[in-house]
């Protein structure tokens, strides 16, 4: 069974740039979270949706970044425009009915800002 | 709101020798704990969990420990492997319906 996909795996862009990371939950599952990963903040919760709908947006740092989640089999996580500091490894993640369940991460979007 | 500390942030051991990883909560309403291993390059998947009405969980060589009135549970890796070389993370389901995540420990396994 396919895991969670993520797209690009990897990104490098200059600032002022549009990013846009997309990410295929597993099948089945009703909840999407986006997380962030830097060496400094560690695994930070962006934003969770649940049956599409978003929850709990407020690891979303500032305007410049917003998610969207049109169905049950996709979502993306938009930063526009970007800057230096929202260089990371941009994660997402599934699960059954919400966060207190296991949660699957997939591979990961390494993104840098230049 | 819950506040996750994990402890150590590094740690080596000998290959065959146990690693012990543990870590504390603030919510005592808080009932889930999994446990999260990120190798190299990719995403922390899932090794283990405890939920609050279990004391203790055993796969194979990885178990798990939960004292809910100390509010710390423990992650414990017997006859350690190289393959055991990555970044673990604890994590706490809170009252709050949210999961947090502890700062990792980056074990190494010497040969």
């Amino acid at each position: 069974d396919a895991g969670v996909i993520q797209s690009p795996r990897h990104e490098v862009t200059e600032m002022g740039q549009e990013v846009t990371l997309r990410c295929k939950p597993i099948s089945g599952h009703n909840s999407l979270f986006w997380y962030r990963q830097t060496m400094m903040r560690g695994l930070e919760l962006l934003i969770y949706f649940n049956n599409n709908v978003p929850i709990d947006d407020s690891g979303m740092p500032e305007d410049r970044f917003s998610a969207k989640m049109p169905n049950a089999s996709f979502s993306t996580l938009k930063i526009q425009p970007s800057e230096p500091r929202d260089s990371a490894v941009y994660f997402c993640a599934s699960s059954l009915q919400g966060p207190g369940n296991t949660i699957y991460f997939g591979e990961g979007s390494w993104l840098t800002v230049v | 709101g819950e506040n996750v500390e994990q402890h150590p942030s590094t740690l080596s051991v000998q290959e065959g020798d146990s690693a012990v990883i543990k870590c504390t909560y603030s919510d005592s309403a808080s009932n889930y704990f999994p446990w999260y291993k990120q190798e190299l390059g990719k995403g922390p998947q899932l090794i283990i969990d405890i939920r609050s009405n279990v004391g203790e969980k055993k796969d194979q060589r990885i178990a798990v420990t939960l004292n809910k009135t100390a509010k710390h549970f423990s992650l414990h890796i017997t006859e350690t492997q190289p393959e055991d070389s990555a970044v673990y993370f604890c994590a706490v389901y809170s009252s709050a319906s949210k999961i947090i995540f502890g700062s990792g420990t980056r074990l190494s396994i010497r040969p």
